[in-house]
């Protein structure tokens, strides 16, 4: 079984500031992690994915995350906040392809504040 | 990348009507897709695996004969919300991968509201 936990369902950030977005994961094989962002009543875009191969991984609009099996971790940053980066962002784990299902997180809402 | 439709975007429909929602891979074969409902400020709740030429596969406590689920070719899947009630509205989002991917790609949603 899997599952994902996200510390934090509201994190608030000034703009400019570090992002900081936590998640811990639980699973019996080795895992594929991914970081989805929403925006209001639209669908999840893949900020990035990780799949076994380097464990600091380099998304889209300038966000990273790091693997750190040790505390089973895989929190996501970003080192200055935009305005844009307002949205409910999850994250995921699966155990196999992307045709594995996902599991994932509850959620954390990030505001930027100006 | 790759492009995963959904139609419609947002449904008004009666109390006891059905509701039939599209997920298209517009410009690759998907042989599962999946569908998820999200509550309002929740997280994704997968619903069902959808496999082409086969049935469904239905996660606990998921009604499969409220929610129907038909995947007719590689490229199409189909929720039907059978006899909707308020308490079906909600966000469907449906998500498909290419066969030697990591990637899930999501549709942009479907937010049904029964009155």
């Amino acid at each position: 079984a899997q599952s994902v936990t996200q510390l934090g369902s509201h994190v608030s950030v000034s703009e400019g500031a570090l992002v900081l977005l936590r998640c811990n994961y639980s699973s019996s094989v080795p895992p594929y992690l991914f970081w989805y962002v929403q925006y209001p009543n639209q669908g999840l875009q893949l900020l990035l994915k990780y799949t076994s191969a380097a464990t600091l991984v380099k998304g889209i609009n300038g966000f990273e995350a790091e693997f750190k099996k040790s505390e089973t971790s895989f929190h996501l940053t970003k080192p200055s906040a935009h305005m844009s980066d307002a949205a409910e962002y999850f994250c995921a784990v699966s155990a196999n392809f992307g045709n594995e299902k996902l599991t994932f997180g509850t959620g954390t809402r990030l505001t930027i504040i100006p | 990348g790759a492009v995963v439709s959904q139609h419609p975007s947002w449904v008004i429909c009666k109390s006891g009507t059905s509701v039939k929602i599209e997920c298209r891979s517009l410009d690759f074969q998907a042989t599962t897709m999946f569908w998820y409902r999200q509550f309002p400020k929740q997280s994704l709740m997968l619903m069902a695996t959808s496999n082409e030429g086969s049935k469904a596969t239905y996660e606990q406590g998921v009604e499969k004969d409220k929610f129907l689920i038909n995947h007719a070719s590689l490229t199409l899947s189909t929720l039907t919300v059978t006899s909707a009630h308020p308490e079906d509205s909600s966000f469907y989002i449906c998500s498909a991968s290419k066969p030697t991917n990591t990637e899930a790609f999501f549709g942009q949603g479907t937010r049904l509201t029964v009155v």
